[in-house]
């Protein structure tokens, strides 16, 4: 079982620059999530999903776009990539109703200069 | 309001002694309680979680939580540490029936020869 798969594992962009980092699932979750991983501050919710075509705001959504087009993927865009942004991304996802165990992506570690 | 903190952002035990990572939660309902275990350069990976069922759960790895609501913690123990467990230690609370978690801000594990 792959489970949640994350692409590039690395990546250096120049401030300004946007990309998209790519979230795939296969295990039919219907919630999906993006988070940022900083020293010392816990994961932060970016942007979370509970099924396609529908997305919502999380503690940290601030120059970041998502959209949801299917069960199994969930891109993370960088409109105009800042220093600040630069971090570990992890995508997870949860099937619905009793399973609530977060499955994590092996994460996407994002340097901007 | 949920909130969650781990006592100790650093714990160093030598290979051989029992481990202990603490835990304090704060939640106004039910709340689900989760560890999980990142090794460098990876995702985060589920060691154990509490859903309002036994309150010693046992998890992956010989680790074990003690859910106690009077003191509102969750600390994770471990008998006998293997220079294996040395990662960084997530405690993550989560409302029922809700997609909202909140992680700790993480323990770092040093395990010595």
């Amino acid at each position: 079982n792959a489970g949640v798969t994350q692409t590039p594992k690395f990546q250096v962009l120049k401030t300004g620059q946007s990309m998209t980092l790519q979230c795939a699932q296969d295990m039919n979750h219907e919630y999906m999530s993006w988070y940022r991983q900083d020293p010392g501050m816990g994961l932060r919710l970016i942007h979370y999903s509970v099924g396609a075509g529908i997305t919502d705001q999380g503690e940290v959504p601030n120059g970041y776009n998502v959209s949801r087009s299917t069960t199994e993927d969930f891109p993370l865009r960088l409109l105009s990539a800042a220093p600040s942004q630069t971090s570990v991304y992890f995508c997870a996802s949860r099937g619905q109703g009793g399973s609530i165990t977060l499955h994590f992506g092996n994460g996407t570690r994002l340097t901007v200069t | 309001a949920q909130s969650v903190t781990q006592l100790d952002s650093h714990v160093s035990v030598s290979e051989g002694t029992p481990v202990l990572l603490r835990c304090n939660y704060s939640s106004s309902y039910s709340p689900s309680l989760f560890w999980y275990v990142q090794h460098p350069n990876k995702g985060l990976q589920l060691l154990l979680k509490y859903t309002s069922a036994a309150t010693l759960v046992k998890g992956i790895n010989g680790f074990e939580a003690e859910f106690k609501k009077s003191e509102t913690s969750f600390h994770l123990t471990k008998p006998s540490a293997h220079m294996s467990d040395a990662a960084e230690y997530f405690c993550v609370v989560s409302e029922g029936g809700t997609y909202k978690y909140i992680f700790g801000t993480g323990t770092r594990l040093k395990v010595l020869a």
